[in-house]
């Protein structure tokens, strides 16, 4: 099977940086996402490795390691909009189909 | 606009009821998906479709079955309610590849 472990909470003030981590246990997948979801909203797409490495978008920026079993999210310049739930998502490549399977989230507490 | 649309944003059901979840897709997605979220426990893959016809169980699909006849609707059926199915519920979809998926916003459903 699968699963992917995120820490449940991180705080940090306005303008920061901070790093969200996932690690995770799965016999193969295509790819590491994430998906940021604000209260009461849905959850949206962020960022997507296919590959080792790390991927920008603006200020989010997310990394892969394979060989380690890694990934992380990177926020810079943290704002207070960024306050929200944060989830990495794999999409395995063991099973019929393609599901998509994700961690338990982080809630991500951004004060001024 | 892409664009999931929920039938419901809102529902109550009484114990032992049979209930429809209705999920649409207008980007012509090859793969449709519900989930579930709890507080805590983020968000657990119910059942997945890749194409019409074909459905995947996921880590939790006791209690629920699904319907694909068309490509764009994708059905959550709970075939008699129970007060622990007490939840939100959330449909996506995503392109075959699933690099990045697209989410309703949910149903909340209540069972008494």
């Amino acid at each position: 099977g699968q699963s992917l472990e995120q820490p449940s909470e991180v705080t940090a003030v306005e303008g920061a940086i901070v790093q969200i981590n996932c690690t995770y246990q799965t016999s193969g997948f295509y790819g590491l996402s994430w998906y940021q979801q604000h209260d009461g909203g849905a959850p949206t797409f962020l960022s997507y490795n296919a590959l080792d490495g790390l991927e920008e978008t603006g200020r989010f920026s997310s990394f892969l390691s394979r060989s380690d079993s890694y990934g992380y999210l990177l926020l810079q310049e943290l704002q207070m909009k960024d306050s929200a739930s944060y989830f990495c998502a794999v999409r395995p490549s063991n099973q019929a189909g393609t599901a998509l399977i994700f961690g338990k989230g982080t809630t991500l507490s951004v004060s001024s | 606009d892409v664009k999931v649309t929920q039938s419901s944003r809102y529902l109550v059901k009484r114990t032992g009821e049979k209930v429809f979840l209705e999920c649409v897709q207008d980007m012509d997605h090859e793969n449709m998906f519900w989930y579930r979220q709890d507080p805590g426990l983020g968000l657990r893959l119910i059942y997945f479709s890749y194409d019409v016809k074909m459905k995947e169980k996921g880590d939790i699909p006791e209690g629920y079955s699904v319907s694909r006849e068309k490509k764009e609707r994708f059905s959550l059926i709970l075939e008699s309610a129970s007060t622990n199915q007490t939840s939100m519920y959330l449909c996506a979809s995503s392109p075959i590849t699933a690099r990045e998926a697209f989410f309703g916003q949910g149903t909340r459903l209540t069972v008494v």
